[in-house]
């Protein structure tokens, strides 16, 4: 079976850095994605990490941690505007095709407060 | 182009209708996806096409009909759904895996459907 947790909710203050962690377990792995999602709209990508370490994109940095299992999305300079959810998504293989899957955890939702 | 479209915005259907979800792209993706997401809740992952060819059904009941026309379009069929079938309904497509791709997927802006 596939379980991927993150926190249900988290706040921060405008300006301050926030860190949404995801564990995941999974019978097999390709690769980790970020989304994030307003209420309402679709998800849109932000950040994907298939190799440990860590990759950053102007005020988001993802990292992962194949051995553990463990991957986090870290956004600094935080504007109202990042007020989301934050969607962690890990992809699988699947046996037919070359199509992979992904399976998104239940996403954390991010209060930016002035 | 790197947008995937979806028409229509919103439905509202009755439980006896018949009516269709269209998904279009036009960036080469050879893999679509049709998700169905509650509200709070994270997408949860209703069909994959790949290659035109169906490849995963997520245990759908027969109500939902997918279609994948040609490598551009991808539909949804709906026929005698119930009230607890209204959500947000998102497409997506990606590349298929090559070495040099991370194929993530681009999401369309879904499609609002109430069921009465």
């Amino acid at each position: 079976g596939q379980n991927i947790d993150q926190p249900t909710e988290m706040t921060a203050t405008e300006g301050a850095i926030v860190q949404i962690n995801c564990t995941y377990q999974t019978s097999g792995f390709n690769g980790l994605f970020w989304y994030q999602q307003h209420a309402g709209e679709a998800p849109t990508f932000l950040s994907y990490n298939v190799l440990d370490g860590l990759e950053e994109k102007g005020r988001f940095s993802s990292f992962l941690s194949r051995s553990k299992g463990y991957s986090y999305l870290l956004l600094k300079e935080l504007q109202m505007k990042d007020s989301a959810s934050y969607l962690c998504a890990v992809r699988v293989p699947i046996s037919s095709g070359s199509a992979r899957q992904l399976t998104f955890g239940s996403g954390t939702q991010l209060t930016v407060l002035p | 182009d790197t947008e995937v479209t979806q028409t229509p915005k919103h439905l509202v259907m009755g439980m006896t209708n018949k009516k269709s979800l269209k998904c279009e792209q036009h960036m080469g993706h050879r893999a679509m996806y049709w998700y169905k997401q509650k509200a709070k809740k994270p997408p949860e992952l209703m069909f994959v096409y790949s290659y035109e060819k169906l490849s995963i059904n997520e245990s759908v009941p027969s109500r939902f009909s997918p279609e994948c026309p040609n490598s551009s379009l991808l539909n949804l069929h709906l026929h005698a759904l119930q009230p607890e079938d209204s959500a947000l309904y998102l497409c997506a497509s990606s590349q298929v895996l090559s070495r040099s791709s991370y194929n993530e997927q681009f999401f369309g802006p879904g499609t609002r459907l109430t069921v009465l």
